[in-house]
């Protein structure tokens, strides 16, 4: 089964702290991307990756940055949390499409709580 | 505009009855893919069915099926003889076309389906 892991499932920081929200996938796949998920706005793509060290901007980065050293993980970070980022953060990955289905997995979430 | 439309923000369905939940979307590709998840209270996103644009057939798999009107750009989840645990939060998701857009999903905001015993 495809396995994809977040480092925390509740983080609570202070306004200004740099925090790091990590994932790590085990199937060997291309693509990781990061979303956030808020009530009545579904999920936002923040970044994703199709390589590493390859990163692309989704529909909402600012606030954010990736990171991609290694193919198995990807990094999400807040370089100066705010409230405004208070929300369920969740990592997926897939497979390249290639015309078949490609679903993206994801992992179970981190609840990010910024006082 | 939105990409993918979710009309009903919750829907409440009897126990052992059929429910469709509505999704609409918007693409000018001729490639896409549909895609509908899952989503517990527990939190995790669990993949249910897709579509593909040039499918001619509907998606089914077990209880789940797919009621795809492509020119109503229409992919509405039937979900038949529902159970109490198929309470949760069901997204309608599209990939579009190819290059790096392929990459990415597009939600919608969901819907939350109560089964009643």
């Amino acid at each position: 089964d495809v396995k994809v892991t977040q480092s925390s499932r509740y983080l609570v920081k202070r306004t200004g702290e740099k925090v790091f929200l990590e994932c790590v996938q085990d199937m060997d796949h291309e693509n990781m991307f990061w979303y956030r998920q808020d009530p009545g706005l579904g999920l936002r793509l923040i970044y994703f990756s199709y390589d590493v060290k390859m990163k692309e901007k989704g529909d909402i980065p600012e606030g954010y940055s990736v990171s991609r050293e290694k193919k198995e993980r990807f990094s999400l970070i807040l370089e100066s949390a705010s409230t405004n980022q208070t929300s369920m953060y969740l990592c997926a990955s897939s497979e390249t499409p290639s015309g078949g289905v490609n679903e993206q997995f994801f992992g179970p979430g981190t609840r990010l709580t910024v006082l | 505009a939105q990409k993918i439309t979710q009309t009903q923000p919750g829907m409440f369905v009897q126990e052992k009855e059929a429910v469709t939940l509505d999704c609409t979307y918007d693409t000018s590709d001729q490639s896409y893919g549909l895609f509908w998840y899952k989503q517990p209270s527990s939190g995790e996103m669990i993949f249910l069915i897709y579509q593909g644009s040039y499918d001619e057939q509907n998606a089914t798999e077990g209880r789940y099926s797919l009621n795809f009107q492509k020119a109503r750009k229409s992919a509405n989840l039937v979900i038949s003889a529902s159970q109490l645990g198929d309470s949760a939060m069901y997204f309608c998701a599209m990939r579009e076309g190819g290059g790096g857009s392929n990459y990415k999903l597009t939600f919608g905001k969901g819907t939350l389906l109560t089964v009643n015993p």
